[in-house]
């Protein structure tokens, strides 16, 4: 099945080291977003890449970089992670659709990170 | 204030019984208005597309929109266990999804 896989799934860090978590699918799609997902505020959105050479920042975007390596393949980096980061993690991907608006957003299982 | 407004819950009800969540919204360039169902430790999934006002059904589920009020509602007739998840309001106008906060439900077998 086309899916779309994050790893790790969990990840407990320190304050101040770098992580990296990492996105891929097989859908094809030329969309793909990062999401963090915290109690009581919902998914917002950190970065989000419209093609390989499209990167944009989202509504959180500080202390987060991200580098879209191929079209299947989006990954997100703490630089220097700190303890507010900790959160789950959502990569998703879209189709863009009529009138350059994407179509159904699908998300992978999500990175539970946990910075100490 | 944030652009779209969920109650967290938790609802608890009894298998069989309705199950109404809702959002409000302040952005009235939203024009696409989403349920997304999100299972424990799993990413969300779509569960209702609605484009402007009005109703849609799909089998046990039925979205309601009213922008004239920036309201929109789901509705689960006869609940089952398998319906106890997260769910999730989201819109767009322009290329950004916009989330609720989330409800989680729990059916009552």
């Amino acid at each position: 099945d086309a899916d779309v896989t994050q790893t790790p799934r969990n990840r407990i860090t320190k304050t101040g080291k770098r992580i990296m978590l990492e996105c891929s699918q097989t859908k094809g799609h030329d969309r793909m977003y990062w999401y963090r997902q915290d109690p009581g505020l919902g998914l917002r959105l950190i970065y989000y890449s419209f093609d390989v050479k499209d990167i944009n920042k989202g509504e959180i975007s500080d202390g987060y970089s991200v580098s879209r390596q191929a079209q299947a393949k989006f990954s997100l980096s703490l630089e220097s992670a700190i303890p507010n980061q900790t959160a789950l993690y959502f990569c998703a991907t879209s189709e863009t659709g009529l009138a350059g608006l994407d179509n159904e957003q699908f998300f992978g299982p999500g990175t539970r990170l946990t910075v100490l | 204030q944030k652009e779209v407004e969920q109650d967290p819950g938790p609802l608890s009800v009894p298998e069989g019984a309705i199950v109404s969540l809702n959002c409000t919204y302040s952005n009235s360039a939203f024009q696409y208005f989403m349920w997304y169902r999100q299972y424990s430790r799993k990413g969300p999934e779509l569960l209702m597309y609605t484009y402007s006002s009005g109703n849609k059904e799909d089998g046990r589920f039925t979205a309601q929109v009213d922008k004239s009020s920036k309201y929109i509602s789901l509705f689960i007739r006869d609940s089952q266990p398998s319906d106890s998840a997260t769910y999730l309001c989201a819109m767009r106008g322009d290329y950004k999804l916009s989330f609720g906060a989330g409800t989680t439900v729990t059916v009552r077998a």
